[in-house]
């Protein structure tokens, strides 16, 4: 059982490239999420997918879009990369852990490190 | 004003020491808590879930939720090195699936 993997770990672009980021979770959980991490913001959300199908915005939205292939896999794209997206990307799936009984939460993946020159 | 703040240190702590974290929030929907705990260049990952009022333990931390002062903590008993790293809270509306996050306070427990 991996929980939530990503690649790529790490990234380098040149300003107006395209990439995508992509994130899959083997634990069967129906809601996955991509935020940000930037230095004394927290965690921003920038989408999110309750559930096979369905994508929805988050609080930085602007510039990515998303897409949910199946329950499994969510990707994060980058059409046109720019410097203030130089960040850490974190995806994560929502469903039930032994931590927190039979309750739904959040589990993250690594993390891709990602600078836009 | 966010609706959870949580102080970023940094928190200093000799080996041996109690810690106590904490965040306070605004919105008296929140039900359900989290706390999770990131070293350098990892993801964060799940300590301590509580759903509403009270206490919870689980070796050296105990998690507890003041609904009324709208006040959560993170206490960590003989703290060690290796619990340096940040906490970040979080939490939640009954049914939301969407967690609201704190920014995180880092620790440094240091020999």
């Amino acid at each position: 059982n991996a929980g939530v993997t990503q690649t790529p770990k790490f990234q380098v672009l040149k300003t107006g490239q395209s990439m995508t980021l992509q994130c899959a979770q083997d634990m069967n959980h129906n809601s996955m999420y991509w935020y940000r991490q930037d230095p004394g913001m927290g965690l921003r959300l920038i989408y999110y997918s309750a559930s096979e199908g369905t994508t929805d915005k988050g609080e930085v939205p602007n510039g990515y879009n998303v897409s949910r292939l199946n329950k499994r896999e969510f990707s994060l794209r980058l059409e046109s990369a720019a410097p203030s997206q130089t960040s850490v990307y974190f995806c994560a799936s929502m469903g039930v852990s032994g931590t927190s009984g039979n309750t739904d939460t959040q589990y993250f993946g690594p993390g891709t490190r990602l600078t836009v020159l | 004003q966010k609706e959870v703040e949580q102080d970023p240190g940094p928190l200093s702590v000799p080996e041996g020491a109690i810690v106590s974290l904490n965040c306070t929030y605004s919105n008296s929907a929140f039900q359900y808590f989290m706390w999770y705990r990131q070293y350098s260049r990892k993801g964060p990952e799940l300590l301590m879930y509580t759903y509403s009022s009270g206490n919870k333990e689980d070796g050296r931390f105990t998690a507890q939720v003041d609904k009324s002062s709208k006040y959560i903590s993170l206490f960590i008993r003989d703290s060690q090195p290796s619990d340096s790293a940040t906490y970040l809270c979080a939490m939640g509306k009954g049914g939301s699936y969407i967690p609201t996050f704190g920014r995180g306070t880092s620790l440094i427990v240091h020999p």
